[in-house]
């Protein structure tokens, strides 16, 4: 099962531009967190977000979440190449569930 | 530290053959998961352990699915009369009290 849903599916942008995703859920969390994966390998860990805490910044990433629409959102600013991949949300109710994910592609 | 990982990065079985995946975590993290990931897809939840005890096993997992963490270190993933609709990328993934998880670089299962 999967808690998480990310939207878009699927998302292609101008390198050098913002890219925006975003994750919705169902059930009350005590994180979320995003997670990235390049084609063919495991996943990267990027950011956790409490739930008390409504926005987050690590370089050029920025996280966002409205637990009351149950509801987060990840920036990626200044798109490179290398961002290309596909993004996960994961909620934490104990296990981890991850969402379908968000395939992001950066031309060039 | 070497980060988690799985063995065989790769495996192609003949349908009703046993199979076997291993996973070594990162050596103080309490908890270890496993996933299962189709293309297109994001990673489902299989099981995970906190030290040797498997707190949970998703509901949509067959019988033919086991796992263990003995002794609370590596973990083993065996599928039993394997069918081709498991074949997936198995991935196993480690964290210290429910944190952040890391991954290893998964096995992937081919199944004729």
């Amino acid at each position: 099962s999967q808690q998480g849903e990310e939207d878009p599916q699927a998302l292609s942008i101008q390198e050098g531009e913002n890219a925006t995703m975003n994750c919705s859920y169902k059930t009350s969390i005590n994180n979320l967190q995003w997670y990235r994966q390049n084609s063919g390998r495991g996943l990267v860990h990027l950011i956790l977000i409490r739930s008390n805490e409504r926005e987050k910044h690590s370089g050029r990433l920025r996280v966002t979440l409205d637990t009351s629409k149950k509801s987060s959102s990840l920036l990626i600013t200044a798109s490179r190449a290398a961002d290309t991949a596909s993004y996960f949300c994961a909620t934490d109710d104990d296990k981890i569930i991850f969402g379908k994910g968000t395939r992001l592609h950066i031309l060039p | 530290d070497t980060g988690v990982s799985q063995n065989p990065r790769h495996k192609i079985t003949k349908r009703g053959q046993n199979v076997t995946f291993r996973c070594d975590p990162i050596s103080e993290h309490n908890r270890l998961y496993w996933y299962r990931q189709t293309l297109g897809q994001g990673p489902e939840f299989l099981t995970y352990f906190q030290n040797e005890a498997q707190l949970e096993k998703s509901r949509l997992l067959s019988d033919r699915f086991s796992a263990e963490r003995p002794k609370g270190s590596f973990s083993t993933l065996e599928i039993q009369r394997t069918e081709q609709g498991d074949s997936a990328m198995y991935l196993c993934a480690s964290s210290l009290d429910g944190r952040e998880l890391f991954f290893g670089e998964g096995s992937r299962l081919t199944v004729l």
